[in-house]
């Protein structure tokens, strides 16, 4: 159990289009789920809560007019990186938990190229 | 904001060798979950310490909750090429909220 299913997996996108990454639980109900970004070689940087039927919570320095957050439903939870550039490039990833703090279920991550 | 320190951040080993990762904190998390990622991938939960002292084991693998719930450390027994991969360890804050504090990673690669 506790599946999160990520899409696309990989996205190539003009410089200045929006890109739309979904993230869903399967078998579960998730009312807050996570995006994150993580470059080469390196850790996870959290970019924002989703929180369902709310606005979502954007870490500091994430700009939130850039990466859209919606969490319309108890399964779905989608960002959009709006008017991309190529510094946008990168590895996003989604997460969400059956039980608070237990253990997160990632998705298997989108790789955004903009080019 | 809570931070994890990492240790080490690369290692490289033989098959067969021993290796421990730390990870440690000045804050108190209400839980320390340990990932490992592969390329490409989402990270995969391999285990949550919740308890103080507490101690899991999977097999090759020993997962450790210090007593203070500041740190906690992963120690795996005769590694295999097959643990190749980031090793991430990650606390829950609590106090309410559900998100997680990621410490930097070790890329471990175990050669035949």
């Amino acid at each position: 159990g506790a599946v999160v299913s990520q899409h696309p997996s990989r996205v190539i996108c003009k410089s200045g289009t929006s890109v739309k990454i979904e993230c869903r639980s399967l078998d579960f109900q998730a009312t807050t789920m996570f995006w994150y970004r993580q470059f080469p070689k390196q850790s996870l940087m959290l970019m924002a809560t989703s929180n369902e039927g709310s606005k979502a919570t954007y870490e500091q320095g994430v700009e939130k007019d850039k990466f859209l957050i919606n969490h319309a439903s108890l399964t779905l939870s989608t960002l959009t990186v709006t008017s991309a550039h190529p510094e946008d490039s990168s590895f996003y990833i989604c997460s969400a938990t059956r039980v608070r703090g237990y253990g997160y279920t990632f998705g298997s991550g989108t790789r955004l190229t903009v080019v | 904001t809570q931070l994890l320190e990492q240790s080490p951040q690369f290692l490289s080993i033989q098959e067969g060798e021993n290796l421990t990762v730390y990870c440690n904190s000045s804050s108190v998390f209400s839980s320390l979950q340990w990932y490992r990622q592969e390329p490409g991938e989402g990270p995969v939960l391999l285990v949550t310490v919740v308890t103080g002292g507490e101690v899991k084991k999977l097999k090759r693998l020993t997962f450790q909750f210090g007593d203070a719930r500041k740190d906690s450390s992963l120690h795996i027994t005769a590694a295999q090429p097959g643990d190749t991969g980031l090793y991430l360890c990650a606390g829950a804050e609590g106090r309410g909220s559900e998100k997680l504090v990621f410490g930097k990673g070790t890329k471990l690669t175990v050669n035949p």
